[in-house]
Parts: structure tokens; C-alpha cells; sequence
């Protein structure tokens, strides 16, 4: 399968706990992006990266949220002291990304995404 | 700011009936529009986009779309729906030369047999 992965798929935490979701995009792929997704909503923008610089971060970051994509591969999202509040879907995606504004860049492919429940 | 609205939250038709989700954007410049599916218990994919050119684009399974920019609108249709088509619908929206997905709230599609 050569589509975006994610792990874990699902996660079960206590409040205060930190955790860590990894993803890994389509290995052609110099843009990948994080979203959340609650239940009955879309899925919300947080941060994207072209290769390994984070070019945006939404303002629903808040300081315990931290993303890194150190060698502009795979990334990792990491929430510090989680709160029931962030039991979300977290969703990746990867585009490629060029000057070109044609479809073949900057279609976004989506992963499967990890559920987090924070009790 | 962008922002992304689907009119219709749940719909429910029967097999081979009409279909017409709206969406409509709030972005005064250029974009490049949207509809993502996902079907129970799968990830998001690409149903069709719009990037340039005709308004009218046709996407996989049947689905189409008119982009009407005085309307700031980008509509969803299918002419005759299956029990297979029962899913969650969102449209996206892109600014031209920005990264992020803006989406709407989503509408779900029941399509009873």
C-alpha cells in the first residue's frame, strides 16, 4: 500500500498524559499536513510542511501541540498534558507542491487517521 | 476569514433518486474547490475537483459538480443514487497559492434501498 499511513489508528489516554501520532505520507510527497476532525464536523487545518518547514499553523495550536517533520519525510504530532477537549480524529495528508497551480499538485491524500479519547 | 458552508446536514433519499448538495464559500479570490467522500468506517478520498477551465466537473462514480463563482457556490449532483453512495460528503476549499483545506461541516447522505 502506498497511500498515507498512520499509527497508532487508536489511542486511549488519561487526561495530563502526552502523546505522540505518527504519520507517514506518500514518499514522493515534499507537503504533508495535519488536520482534526470532531464528530460531526470537518476536518479542522492545524499545521502543513513543505519538506521539513512548517509554513503554517492555525491558531486551534495551542503551545501543548507540537509538530516536527525532521528529515521532510514522515512526521510526528505530539500533544503535552492532553485535555478531554482534544479527543479528536487526527487526520494526515500529503500533496506534492510546485509552482504549478495545476491538479496534479496540491491534491490532498488523505491517511486513515488516529482517534484519540482522552478519559 | 475563508470559510466553507454546506447547507444540508443529513439527507436521506431512495435508490435512484435525484441528488444536489450545496456548499458555498466565503473567499473573494481565486480557489480551487473541493468534494471529499467518506464512505463507513473508511478514510477521506477525492470524489472531484475543480482547479481551472470548464465549471462543470465530473468526478468518479457518476458524481458532478458546477462551480458558479458569482455565487460563490460549488455544487454536488448525481442523477440517480445507489444504496452504495451512503456516506459523508464534505466540500473543501483551497486559496490559490495557500496550502490548507478550508472544509465545510459535512453532509451526510443516507440512501435507503
Amino acid at each position: 500500500d502506498t497511500g498515507v499511513s498512520q499509527d497508532p489508528r487508536h489511542k486511549i489516554t488519561k487526561r495530563g498524559q502526552n502523546v505522540t501520532f505518527r504519520c507517514d505520507p506518500i514518499s514522493e510527497h515534499n507537503r504533508l499536513y495535519w488536520y482534526r476532525q470532531t464528530l460531526g464536523q470537518g476536518p479542522e487545518f492545524l499545521t502543513y510542511f513543505q519538506n521539513e518547514a512548517q509554513l503554517e499553523k492555525s491558531r486551534l495550536l495551542s503551545d501543548r501541540f507540537s509538530a516536527e517533520r525532521p528529515k521532510g519525510s514522515f512526521s510526528t504530532l505530539e500533544i503535552q498534558r492532553t485535555e478531554q477537549g482534544d479527543s479528536a480524529m487526527y487526520l494526515c495528508a500529503s500533496s506534492l507542491a510546485g509552482t504549478s497551480e495545476s491538479s496534479s499538485y496540491n491534491e490532498q491524500f488523505f491517511g486513515p487517521g488516529t482517534r484519540l479519547t482522552v478519559l | 476569514a475563508q470559510s466553507v458552508s454546506q447547507h444540508n446536514h443529513h439527507v436521506i433519499l431512495s435508490e435512484a433518486a435525484s441528488l444536489e448538495l450545496g456548499c458555498n464559500y466565503s473567499y473573494g479570490g481565486t480557489v480551487n474547490l473541493f468534494w471529499y467522500v467518506q464512505y463507513p468506517g473508511q478514510h477521506l478520498q477525492l470524489l472531484l475537483k475543480y482547479f481551472s477551465g470548464d465549471p462543470l466537473v465530473k468526478g468518479i462514480k457518476g458524481f458532478e459538480a458546477e462551480f458558479i463563482k458569482s455565487k460563490f457556490s460549488f455544487n454536488l449532483r448525481k442523477p440517480s443514487v445507489q444504496w452504495s453512495d451512503t456516506a459523508e460528503y464534505f466540500c473543501a476549499v483551497k486559496v490559490r497559492g495557500g496550502g490548507k483545506l478550508i472544509f465545510g461541516q459535512g453532509t451526510e447522505l443516507s440512501v435507503k434501498p
